[in-house]
């Protein structure tokens, strides 16, 4: 059973680009978390997402960040007109149901660097 | 969720037990504690969780004070891939998100 897949996992983008992280779950899993790790910080929650829908987006940025999850396919991070503060590794989870204990598996994480 | 404090660092012999401290003193009755590390900016690892109970599996022994605010995780024969980033985290049992500290950075040498 493949984990948690993410790409790419290295992405360079300038300054007012678009940026699209993937992130595939592990089989059978229907619920996605995004989180964002700035350089020697710990990873701070962005979005939670089940198929088709944002469960809590109480971490995303008021701006230019936006995620989906749709019913076909991975679910996408997108960063619009990056600026260098979004320079950042982007790690997703999933889990097979809502919350619950151990249950959330990571990615290897997508490293973001805007010049 | 409630906050945790743990230590920025520590250094542990190769072959010795590693304690990494961690105080969640506000801690409510419905919070669990969560230990995950990270090796060197790859994603989290899951290693152990409890409620209120001493808890072991094969990677760490998790140890919970009576009041629950503050617990213990060890690893009893640390190797040097187990240097790492070692967080502490306490949240609900149906909470979404995993509130992650600045951690403990642990450092195994031989």
């Amino acid at each position: 059973n493949a984990g948690v897949m993410q790409n790419p996992r290295h992405l360079v983008r300038r300054r007012g680009q678009e940026a699209r992280l993937r992130c595939s779950p592990m089989k059978g899993h229907s619920h996605v978390y995004w989180y964002r790790q700035l350089p020697e910080e710990g990873l701070k929650f962005m979005v939670y997402l089940q198929k088709e829908n944002i469960i809590d987006e109480s971490g995303m940025p008021k701006e230019r960040f936006s995620a989906e999850f749709p019913k076909e396919g991975p679910s996408i991070l997108r960063i619009q007109q990056v600026v260098r503060g979004d320079s950042a590794a982007y790690f997703c989870a999933s889990s097979p149901k809502r919350g619950g204990l151990n249950e959330q598996y990571f990615g290897p994480g997508t490293r973001l660097t805007v010049t | 969720d409630a906050k945790t404090t743990q230590p920025p660092s520590m250094d542990c012999a190769e072959g010795r037990a590693a304690n990494l401290p961690c105080n969640h003193s506000t801690i409510s009755g419905n919070e669990y504690v969560y230990w995950y590390r990270q090796i060197h900016s790859q994603g989290p690892q899951y290693i152990i969780h409890g409620l209120k109970n001493n808890e072991t599996n094969e990677m760490a022994s998790l140890i919970i004070t009576e009041d629950r605010k503050s617990s213990t995780l060890i690893l009893p024969h640390a190797t040097l891939r187990d240097t790492a980033v070692y967080y502490c985290i306490v949240r609900e049992y149906n909470n979404n998100d995993m509130r992650f500290g600045a951690g403990t950075r642990l450092t195994v040498k031989p």
